[in-house]
């Protein structure tokens, strides 16, 4: 299956500020995804990253708050604005599509942990 | 690593039993279904799939088991291993949509 690298993998945050995560994917996919994964909880889906369009997110989730990019079948990023405690998750990035067996699988990253300070 | 299973439900096996882990899903209209496990630190691992079509399939000492009727999933795990001490979660999604969602999880703790 793909391989679904993110950095960074965590990071430390002052309140107020954005972090753009990244996502590398090592062959190409057709959808990408970006999931939230509180403390304790489950994964909650944010958005499907569009390759050259704007991604379509789930309700609860908006533009301004988590820009997504997509600019190829690789790659996108996930950031995170304006930061608040509870903006403190793991954030995760997967894909399916890809050119391997069980394309329609949903193939996952380490996941970046952030804190909001 | 951190765990990511703090607040979750825990089931408690002794190695070499059998376990049965619960899932209800939501949408009576899902056709697909996986069973991921995640260890601390990582992303989740797809363990075995199946497809509405079916009501059983097995994988190597795993079993899924799929009831419409109920939204209910099931997975099995045989003769389990310290190293299947994990948080297991059920996903859903329509095969052509591609969009899955999670339902709650189960944390697995598995006794020498």
């Amino acid at each position: 299956s793909a391989v679904i690298s993110q950095k960074p993998s965590r990071d430390i945050c002052q309140r107020g500020t954005s972090l753009t995560i990244q996502c590398q994917v090592d062959s190409q996919v057709t959808m990408m995804f970006w999931y939230r994964q509180q403390p304790g909880q489950s994964l909650t889906l944010i958005a499907t990253a569009n390759q050259g369009s704007e991604a379509t997110y789930e309700s609860g989730f908006v533009i301004d708050k988590f820009p997504i990019s997509r600019p190829n079948l690789t790659f996108s990023t996930l950031t995170v604005s304006n930061m608040s405690p509870e903006d403190s998750s793991i954030y995760l990035c997967s894909a399916t599509g890809g050119v391997f067996s069980g394309a329609n699988v949903l193939t996952f990253g380490a996941g970046s942990r952030l804190t909001v300070l | 690593g951190e765990s990511v299973g703090l607040h979750l439900p825990t089931l408690s096996v002794q190695e070499g039993d059998n376990s049965i882990i619960n899932c209800a899903y939501s949408n009576s209209a899902s056709d697909y279904f996986i069973w991921y496990k995640q260890e601390s630190g990582k992303g989740p691992q797809f363990i075995i799939d199946i497809r509405s079509n079916m009501d059983k399939r097995q994988g190597q000492r795993v079993t899924v088991l799929l009831n419409k009727t109920v939204k209910h999933l099931s997975l099995q795990i045989a003769a389990t291993q310290p190293g299947d001490s994990a948080v297991y979660f059920c996903a859903e999604t329509l095969y052509n949509f591609n969009k899955f969602y999670f339902g709650s999880g189960t944390k697995l703790n598995v006794k020498p």
